[in-house]
């Protein structure tokens, strides 16, 4: 098993600019959550979603969207980079949201 | 007050030693508590459960006061690489979602 894989490792965006962070997790959990980890500020939410077909917003969800595509994938999307995003960027899954997290190895995004 | 409170460290301390680490949670009503490692630059991986008995892995104690509402994580022997952050966590408020702690860093030396 994989377990949840994410794309891109790495990206640089100019501000403005629009990407989509993609995440999958073969663990056919029920839950899935993006978290963005910034230095002294811990984990922070965005969205998650707690089964298929819902999806949620979390602690920071301003500037971001989401799509549950299927059980399996659930993608963070950036409308309009702005250098505020500049982060590290996490998937994670569950089978129920209380339950414990597994997390894929995250995505580096800077935003200039 | 923070859902999730830890000391951010860090805590030195040489190879062999025992070190704790605590942390207090603001919901009387959780149910789920872990502790997550997070090593430099990488993803937090779970390290163990916490039962309301406590509950042992090899050099690794964890314990959970619901009265005081902490949890607390204890390190025997340590290893250099135990060196890593430590991050609590547990089931919060919002749709009992879990809530992590900002973490706590701990550095062994040789």
């Amino acid at each position: 098993n994989a377990g949840v894989t994410q794309t891109p490792k790495f990206q640089v965006l100019k501000t403005g600019q629009s990407m989509t962070l993609q995440c999958a997790q073969d663990m056919n959990h029920n839950s899935m959550y993006w978290y963005r980890q910034d230095p002294g500020m811990g984990l922070r939410l965005i969205y998650y979603s707690a089964s298929e077909g819902t999806t949620d917003k979390g602690e920071v969800p301003n500037g971001y969207n989401v799509s549950r595509l299927n059980k399996r994938e659930f993608s963070l999307r950036l409308e309009s980079a702005a250098p505020s995003q500049t982060s590290v960027y996490f998937c994670a899954s569950s089978d129920s949201t209380y339950y414990e997290q597994y997390f894929g190895p995250g995505t580096r995004l800077t935003v200039t | 007050r923070k859902e999730v409170e830890q000391d951010p460290g860090p805590f030195n301390v040489p190879e062999g030693a025992t070190v704790a680490f605590n942390c207090t949670y603001s919901n009387s009503a959780s149910q789920s508590f872990f502790w997550y490692r997070q090593d430099c630059r990488k993803e937090p991986k779970l390290l163990m459960s916490v039962y309301s008995s406590g509950n042992e892995d090899g050099r690794f104690t964890a314990q959970l006061n619901r009265a005081s509402q902490y949890i607390s994580l204890l390190i025997r022997d340590s290893k250099l690489s135990d060196s890593a952050t430590y991050l609590c966590v547990v089931n919060g408020n919002a749709g009992n979602m879990l809530t992590f702690g900002g973490g706590t860093r701990l550095m062994v030396k040789p």
